[in-house]
Parts: C-alpha cells; sequence; structure tokens
C-alpha cells in the first residue's frame, strides 16, 4: 500500500520551455501533496504544500507564477515549471498524505535538465 | 525558526557494525517524528514516533524519541550493505501538515 508514482522519471528540454511533472498517489486517496527540490548531496526543501480543491500553498522565496501547482483530483498532483532556465535543473520530488494521516509517502521523484 | 540538526553528517563503518543517527530539533509546537531512508532516488518511510521514550522496531532497525531532549535516534544493528544511503529525520508542527527536513546523515557500509 501507499504507493506514489511520478512521471516522468527523467525530462531534459530546452531553455524557455515548460515542463509538467505529474504525481499520482495509486492506492489511496490523497487530500494533500506536497513538492520538494533536492540538490545534490542536499536535503528535501519543500516548495509548496497543496490540498486537493484549494489553491496551493507556496513557501518562502519560491515564485508561484513559476512553479504552477495544480491539485484536481484526490489522486493526481501536476507542478508545471514555466519558462524553465538552466538554473530550474534539479530532483523534484513529490509526496502524498491520506487524511487524519500523519506520514507521507514519496513519489520516485523527476530529475528535470534545462539545457 | 525551526531548526532540525542530524549527526554525524556522514558515516562509514564495516558490514556487521552497529550505528546510531542521531537527530535534534527546535520546532514550535512538535507533533511527531518522522524518519526516511533515502537511496537513489526518493525517501522510503521508515518510522513515526510521537511519544516519548517508546522504541519502535522493525527488524536490525529501531528509534526511539526524547521529547525532553528534544532529540531522537536511529539504530541499525548487524549493518548490511544494503543499508548504505542517506537518513533524514523530519519533526512536524502541530497543526501543520508540513515536514521539517534535516540534512540527513550519509551512512555507507564497506563490506
Amino acid at each position: 500500500g501507499a504507493v506514489v508514482s511520478q512521471h516522468p522519471s527523467r525530462v531534459i528540454c530546452k531553455s524557455g520551455t515548460s515542463v509538467k511533472i505529474e504525481c499520482r498517489s495509486l492506492d489511496f486517496q490523497a487530500t494533500t501533496m506536497f513538492w520538494y527540490r533536492q540538490f545534490p548531496k542536499q536535503s528535501l526543501m519543500l516548495m509548496a504544500t497543496s490540498n486537493e480543491g484549494s489553491k496551493a500553498t507556496y513557501e518562502q522565496g519560491v515564485e508561484k507564477d513559476k512553479f504552477l501547482i495544480n491539485h484536481a483530483s484526490l489522486t493526481l498532483s501536476t507542478l508545471t515549471v514555466t519558462s524553465a532556465h538552466p538554473e530550474d535543473s534539479s530532483f523534484y520530488i513529490c509526496s502524498a498524505q491520506e487524511r487524519n494521516q500523519e506520514t507521507q509517502y514519496f513519489g520516485p521523484g523527476t530529475r528535470l535538465l534545462v539545457l | 525558526e525551526d531548526k532540525v540538526v542530524q549527526s554525524p553528517l556522514s558515516l562509514v563503518v564495516h558490514e556487521g557494525d552497529t550505528v546510531t543517527l542521531n537527530c535534534s530539533y527546535e520546532v514550535t509546537n512538535f507533533r511527531s517524528l518522522l524518519w526516511y531512508k533515502q537511496e537513489k532516488k526518493a525517501p522510503t518511510f521508515l518510522f513515526m514516533l510521537t511519544s516519548s521514550g517508546i522504541e519502535k522496531k522493525s527488524g536490525r532497525l529501531s528509534s526511539i524519541l526524547d521529547k525532553k531532549e528534544l532529540s531522537s535516534i536511529l539504530n541499525i544493528t548487524a549493518t548490511q550493505t544494503g543499508d548504505s544511503a542517506i537518513y533524514l529525520c523530519a519533526p512536524r508542527i502541530q497543526g501543520a501538515q508540513k515536514l521539517v527536513f534535516g540534512q540527513g546523515t550519509r551512512l555507507t557500509i564497506n563490506p
């Protein structure tokens, strides 16, 4: 149980293009999903928290117009990196949490490389 | 500001050794603390601790929380090369959904 998938696992794109990353909870309903970014040899940095049907709450310093988050259903959240630049290259990880539960289950991550 | 410090940052031991990883936290309105193991990809859940002094165990791994000392330890006995990973602790704040992650301990088990 508690399986979270992400797609794609790896993406390479040109500077200026937009990239969409999907996060799905496969066997539970995720009322809350989280998006993290991780730089090499560093810990997870929370970017935003999204509750199903509501606008995402972004952490300080994260541009909401650049990192668009949609959590339209209880099993799917998407992160769109708009007008990507090389400095957006990173490992993006989502996690999902069921209502009234405290454990976050992580997806396998998406490695983004912007050329 | 919420703060989580893990120690050591890096640890290299031989297979069969026992290791203890530490996590200290300073957060407002502590609710629970979670431990994760991260290998090459995303973290996998190990333990969630809410009560002080009660050990949680899973095979060779065990963990305990000390709310008085604002800390937690993760023990791994009879280590194996497959235990090599980054171990992350993350307190959760009362009333908040998010976790505050420490910087992790990179554990390397040599054969």
